[in-house]
């Protein structure tokens, strides 16, 4: 069983919609647990660490769950510009875990 | 832009031979990162140096080795080079500090092509 696991998508949605993805994780040990997005052959870049309590950043809301092992992202208001691949990641023991990737495709 | 730089930008090996890869740290970091990532796969973890010493794996053999100097910089070093090594190579660095979170920031990456 792989340590992260992601629907790779596409998310197909419409300008102004609101999307969720969900990651789950096999180790209930794990310490932290962030959301990345990449660009199409760019580097990932860190969109927001995700805390027990929740936590929100403009448009964007990151859960976890710790009791069902998965973390979530919630994106208001799409914008073109949030057409990107979102990682889940998550940390323990030293060692990162990445997921492969959920694909957004945000359309006019 | 995050601070973290990587060289070369690309780089072409032929299969059995070996290749260095460079990474400088975001400035005030002390922790850095190394990860493979193949075309459509999220990135794979490699292994992490925290004050020049190794402090975590991933499954990697051991022809791939790092290092990482006084400054915070790192290398990473891979042997006998293997076809399916071709791939995007990230570096991160991160600020470690005691309970986390350990946000990583990724350098612009390095494209390795064996043939």
């Amino acid at each position: 069983r792989k340590e992260v696991e992601q629907d790779p998508g596409p998310f197909n949605v419409p300008e102004g919609a609101t999307v969720a993805f969900n990651c789950t994780y096999s180790n209930s040990a794990s310490q932290s647990f962030f959301w990345y997005r990449q660009d199409c052959r760019k580097e990932p870049k860190l969109l927001m660490s995700v805390y027990s309590s929740g936590n929100e950043d403009g448009r964007f809301t990151a859960q976890l769950n710790r009791a069902s092992q998965y973390i979530s992202l919630l994106i208001r208001d799409s914008k073109l510009s949030d057409s990107a691949t979102y990682l889940c990641v998550v940390y323990n023991f030293n060692k990162f875990y990445f997921g492969s990737g959920t694909k957004l495709n945000v359309k006019p | 832009e995050t601070g973290v730089t990587q060289s070369p930008t690309h780089l072409i090996k032929t299969r059995g031979q070996q290749v260095t890869l460079r990474c400088s740290s975001q400035s005030g970091h002390n922790t850095v990162s190394w990860y493979q990532q193949a075309l459509g796969q999220g990135p794979q973890f490699i292994f992490q140096y925290y004050r020049e010493e190794e402090n975590g794996r991933g499954n990697f053999p051991p022809r791939f080795s790092g290092l990482q100097f006084p400054n915070y910089s790192s290398e990473l070093n891979v042997n006998a080079l293997e076809l399916d090594d071709s791939a995007l190579y990230l570096c991160a660095s991160s600020l470690a500090v005691r309970g986390g979170p350990y946000e990583q920031y990724f350098g612009p990456g390095t494209r390795l092509t064996v043939t």
